[in-house]
């Protein structure tokens, strides 16, 4: 079955980086994008980014345009997205999700990075 | 920027009532790309309804989900204990950015 696997929760200083992973299994890693979705303390639900596990090719919500980058790694199954510049609005849970196909809906969800900006 | 306004914020019903839950978007979603979320307390948001009236894999018949070009529904039939949660909608497509609505909660009355 389809997994995805994220890495634990970071704590960081205003300013500093944040560089969070996910990890796939249970099926053909380059042939789905995956997406980064951020949720903030009892908010709604935010697309941050996507990016093209077979060729890399990256999108990103003009909102975070500069600050996140999103990169894979083929031989480790693994997305991962990091995120500069932090401030306290950054603090929120941050998931990844595959896109079923092209541009269509979010099939399957990480568990979820909670990351504190402090 | 597609914005989606989910009404009512929260919906107190008991088990066994059934529950409908409304996803207003400012411009028409193109080909009904339009998705259902359901999130408990902690967990991942979990597909539950995609291109508006296709039901997920391995979710029950008592969920379901209609309209089109800016109104859409997500009807639950009889909710069970385990229905009560967050819900929220989500366009997709070709065109980003894909934007989620605020949200329903549908809480025990």
């Amino acid at each position: 079955q389809v997994q995805l696997v994220q890495s634990g929760a970071e704590v960081k200083k205003p300013g500093a980086s944040v560089k969070v992973s996910c990890k796939a299994s249970g099926y053909t890693f380059m042939s789905y994008a995956m997406l980064w979705v951020r949720q903030a303390p009892g908010q709604s639900l935010e697309w941050m980014g996507r990016i093209n596990a077979g060729n890399g090719d990256t999108r990103y919500s003009q909102k975070f345009q500069g600050r996140v980058t999103l990169t894979r790694d083929t031989s480790a199954s693994t997305v991962y997205m990091e995120l500069t510049s932090l401030t306290s609005e950054d603090t929120a849970v941050y998931f990844c999700a595959r896109q079923s196909s092209g541009y269509d809906h979010f099939d399957n969800w990480g568990q979820g990075t909670l990351v504190t900006v402090s | 920027e597609i914005v989606l306004t989910q009404s009512p914020g929260t919906l107190s019903l008991s088990p066994g009532e059934r529950a409908t839950l409304s996803c207003r978007a400012s411009q028409s979603v193109s080909n009904s790309y339009l998705a259902w979320y359901q999130q408990k307390l902690g967990q991942a948001p979990r597909l539950l309804i995609y291109g508006a009236s296709s039901r997920a894999t391995g979710i029950p018949d008592r969920f379901s989900g209609s309209g089109s070009g800016t109104d859409f529904t997500l009807t639950i039939s009889r909710l069970e204990p385990e229905d009560f949660a967050l819900y929220y909608c989500q366009q997709y497509g070709d065109s980003p950015p894909w934007t989620f609505g605020q949200g329903t909660k549908v809480e025990v009355k």
